[in-house]
């Protein structure tokens, strides 16, 4: 069984510019999650969707960070404009269904300049 | 969601159990307690799950107070490998978010 997939692997950027991000869940789960993981601390949940519909945005900083789904399948988070402080790894996880056993990707380490 | 509470770092010799402690004393009748880790560079992986009863798995076991108050999570011969960020979580099974804490720092040493 393919995992959940990630691109880029890892980003340089400097302050100001924007950046995406692409995840490609595991087929057949529903259930899509995009984490923040700051140096040292513990995955910050920043959007759950179920299919095509966001369930949880609450901690997505929405004036910079945007994220959609299209067709329930894959998708794409962006930083538009990148700060110093959103360097970190950008996680993508999936889930069956919503039952919390999800499935991560290997991530996307961002460094913002 | 059940906060949970779990040590910072923990120690542990290669070839013996490893035992990581968590309390979750304000959890609810339909949440469950979930194990996850991170190994270094990689993102997290589910481990285990368990609502009252002990469970086991081919990677580790889950002892479950009876008062569901705390949790162990039991990894029978620890090796290297397992030198990880270990995270307890308690949530409803269905619909609800995944929040992360700290978690648990074990290291295996030789």
């Amino acid at each position: 069984e393919a995992g959940v997939a990630q691109s880029p692997r890892y980003k340089i950027i400097e302050k100001r510019q924007s950046v995406a991000f692409w995840c490609n869940p595991i087929s057949g789960h529903a259930t899509l999650y995009w984490y923040q993981q700051i140096l040292g601390q513990g995955p910050k949940l920043l959007i759950q969707f179920q299919n095509n519909g966001v369930v949880d945005d609450s901690q997505l900083p929405k004036d910079r960070f945007s994220a959609e789904r299209l067709k329930g399948v894959d998708s794409t988070l962006k930083i538009q404009p990148a700060k110093l402080e959103d360097s970190a790894v950008y996680l993508c996880a999936s889930s069956f269904r919503g039952i919390t056993e999800a499935f991560f990707g290997q991530g996307t380490r961002l460094t913002v300049v | 969601d059940a906060k949970t509470t779990q040590p910072t770092s923990m120690d542990c010799a290669e070839g013996r159990a490893a035992n990581l402690p968590c309390n979750h004393s304000t959890i609810s009748g339909n949440e469950y307690v979930y194990w996850y880790r991170q190994i270094h560079s990689q993102g997290p992986q589910y481990i285990i799950h368990g609502l009252k009863n002990n469970e086991t798995n081919e990677m580790a076991s889950l002892i479950i107070t009876e008062d569901r108050k705390s949790s162990t999570l039991i990894l029978p011969h620890a090796t290297l490998r397992d030198t990880a960020v270990y995270y307890c979580i308690a949530t409803k099974q269905y619909g609800n978010k995944l929040v992360f804490g700290a978690g648990t720092i074990l290291r295996v040493k030789s």
